[in-house]
């Protein structure tokens, strides 16, 4: 197995263009996760899913959007690139039952210019 | 809405000198989570507590959730200069989907 698998690894946008990131995991996880990270922060949670067809909202939606039409693919969309989204990106999955350890993807560094 | 603090934010050490960090939460946790993100890594994780007054050893690190469920500690002993990272905890409330993550410790290890 692959695991979480995020693409591009980095990227550089211009104010107000737009962007989706990729992540796909072959593990069957029902739950997946997209978080932020700001240098020297912790993570913060930007939407998940619970199941194909299901997302939510987590503690910093605004300026994000995701579809969930597969197990395997959960893409985070930024529409309007701000340089408040300047940050690492981190999809993660989970295997049962929300309780389990999440499994990280190896992240997105964008920038924001 | 969950706060979740860790202290200290940062810790350095000498090789073969103890470490512990501390997490605690604003409200009452089902579970708590412990997170070791390298630098320029992702974060993997370490392990979970989930009973009230638990303790978990992992070989030098040993894990403990409170008696009331709201901190957590984490304590590595005799660190070496593998143990150099940043250490999360992340908490769950009730039968939630979500995990909160603490503001984390970075360790440094010298020589």
């Amino acid at each position: 197995n692959a695991g979480v698998t995020q693409t591009p690894k980095f990227r550089i946008l211009k104010i107000g263009q737009s962007m989706t990131l990729q992540c796909t995991q072959d593990m069957n996880h029902n739950y997946m996760y997209w978080y932020r990270q700001d240098p020297g922060m912790g993570l913060k949670l930007i939407y998940y899913s619970v199941g194909a067809g299901i997302t939510d909202k987590g503690e910093v939606p605004n300026g994000y959007n995701v579809s969930r039409s597969t197990t395997e693919d959960f893409p985070l969309r930024l529409e309007l690139a701000a340089p408040s989204q300047t940050s690492v990106y981190f999809c993660a999955s989970i295997a049962g039952t929300a309780y389990n350890e999440q499994f990280f993807g190896p992240g997105t560094r964008l920038t924001v210019l | 809405g969950q706060q979740v603090m860790q202290i200290p934010q940062y810790q350095h050490v000498q090789e073969g000198e103890d470490f512990t960090t501390y997490c605690n939460s604003s409200t009452t946790l089902s579970n708590i989570q412990w997170y070791k993100q390298r630098p320029g890594g992702h974060p993997v994780f370490l392990i979970q507590l989930v009973k009230s007054g638990e303790v978990k050893k992992q070989k030098r690190l040993t894990f403990q959730f409170g008696e009331a469920k709201k901190n957590s500690s984490l304590h590595i002993t005799a660190t070496q200069t593998t143990d150099v990272g940043t250490y999360f905890c992340a908490g769950r409330t009730g039968g939630g989907n979500k995990l909160t993550f603490g503001t984390g410790t970075q360790l440094k290890v010298e020589l």
